[in-house]
């Protein structure tokens, strides 16, 4: 167990429907982060939360949003789900510089399978 | 923009030693990472190195060269259960990754 918890682990939906994942960081960590993983693809950076406020944004879609709420969760809303983002969705979170571990790495959580059909 | 090279795929025999390079190009840089993915894993961290040389953690070690934008993760004595998809990745205010590397071990 990473401290990272993710829910639900295995998510099936279809075309057009709005799903939300959640995270809980570990324990003491601000940052979270999320990443997409679609097959065989590398990590794609989509957004990171900082104590609450939205710190930097990647490749994240108009449809999809997040938040990160007073207890440190956060959570990823999807929207007019498309086939094509059937993917891994991971969660990480990072503690300051120092005090890690890891120091200057992420703690991922399981992640979230989302298949759309 | 930023940009993270590695080799797609490395074939090695169980035993041996192997190396994975890295190549990047960002705007902004303060380390480089490397992780370690299990087929249908969660990514775990692996090292870190903010500055030239080498960092070695057991039968792992990792290497930087901030002027040539490289580094290399050198796996030793490797094990079958060393098979997996090693990412490195950039550090700056965020952290962006490669698009991974499949490693085989052959028996």
């Amino acid at each position: 167990d990473s401290g990272v918890t993710q829910t639900p682990k295995h998510l099936i939906t279809a075309t057009g429907q709005r799903v939300t994942l959640r995270c809980s960081p570990r324990s003491g960590d601000l940052s979270v982060y999320w990443y997409q993983q679609s097959l065989d693809q590398g990590l794609q950076f989509l957004i990171q939360y900082y104590n609450g406020e939205e710190r930097a944004k990647g490749n994240i879609l108009e449809r999809f949003s997040a938040q990160q709420f007073p207890d440190l969760h956060s959570e990823l809303n999807l929207s007019s789900l498309e086939l094509g983002d059937s993917a891994l969705y991971f969660c990480a979170s990072s503690s300051p510089p120092g005090q890690g571990p890891p120091d200057y790495g992420y703690t991922f959580g399981s992640g979230t399978r989302l298949t759309v059909v | 923009g930023q940009s993270l090279e590695q080799p797609s795929e490395v074939t090695a025999v169980e035993g041996a030693i192997v190396q994975i390079n890295c190549t990047y190009q960002t705007s902004g840089f303060y380390g480089l990472s490397w992780y370690q993915q299990h087929d249908g894993g969660a990514p775990t961290f692996l090292s870190y190195n903010a500055l030239d040389g080498l960092e070695e953690t057991g039968r792992f070690s990792s290497f930087l060269s901030r002027s040539d934008s490289y580094g290399y993760l050198l796996l030793q004595e490797l094990q079958m259960k060393d098979s997996a998809s090693y990412f490195c990745a950039v550090r700056d205010d965020k952290i962006i990754f490669g698009k991974g590397t499949r490693l085989h071990i052959l028996p």
